[in-house]
């Protein structure tokens, strides 16, 4: 049971445009959802997160929005840079010291020149 | 540098041996989690530790084991190994567990042949 989606495994996009990297969640217990960045062969690196009280969270070129009655979260990133190449996952977690974070399976982005 | 040390970076091993992986969590920091990478494929969570006590369990094998000690450092024991088995293995560690971002190790690519 995927209980977060990320149904885009790629997306390529020019720099200096806008990536969108879409994410979907079923469980009603999340309430509160990250972004991590991961380079081949290296650990995930904290991006940006949200608190399910908020509707949006920005943090330099990156924002990330929440829609809750559509279940649905989304990461801005304006503008693209070629660095900004990577894999990015979704996850969510609930409230409570035995709340682990839950994985989406990841969306590959390319900034292409 | 996310803070959080694993060790070792490499290990290769043959089928039906064991092995124990290594994690030293940021300063501070009470919990700890175990995930599982295989193949470029998401990241499947198998065991949360806080503050010395398991806390969640994921799709952990029953050959697989782990405990987190005293000083908080956590160890992930794979036993009867498998050439299945050969995947990136992360550590995290965040401070209290729910709603709070988690960061993650450099990972210990585990290869069994």
């Amino acid at each position: 049971d995927q209980q977060v989606k990320q149904n885009s495994p790629s997306l390529s996009v020019q720099e200096g445009r806008i990536s969108i990297l879409n994410c979907d969640y079923t469980n009603s217990m999340f309430d509160y959802f990250l972004w991590y960045k991961k380079y081949p062969a290296e650990g995930p690196t904290f991006l940006i997160s949200i608190s399910s009280i908020k509707d949006k969270n920005e943090d330099g070129r990156f924002t990330v929005f929440l829609n809750k009655s559509a279940k649905h979260l989304s990461l801005h990133i304006v503008p693209s840079q070629p660095g900004d190449s990577a894999v990015y996952f979704c996850a969510a977690s609930g409230a409570g010291t035995a709340s682990k974070l839950t994985f989406g399976t990841g969306t590959r982005l390319q900034v292409t020149l | 540098d996310s803070g959080v040390t694993q060790t070792p970076k490499h290990l290769i091993t043959a089928t039906g041996q064991r092995v124990t992986l290594r994690c030293s969590p940021r300063s501070g920091d009470l919990s700890v989690y175990w995930y599982q990478q295989s193949l470029d494929q998401g990241l499947q969570f198998l065991i949360q530790y806080y503050n010395g006590e398991e806390r969640a369990k994921g799709n952990i094998l029953e050959r697989f084991s782990a405990q987190q000690f005293p000083d908080l450092h956590s160890e992930l024991n794979l036993s009867s190994l498998e050439l299945g088995d050969s995947a990136l293995y992360f550590c995290a560690s965040s401070p209290r567990g729910g709603n709070t971002e988690a960061f993650f190790g450099q990972g210990t690519r585990l290869t069994v042949v």
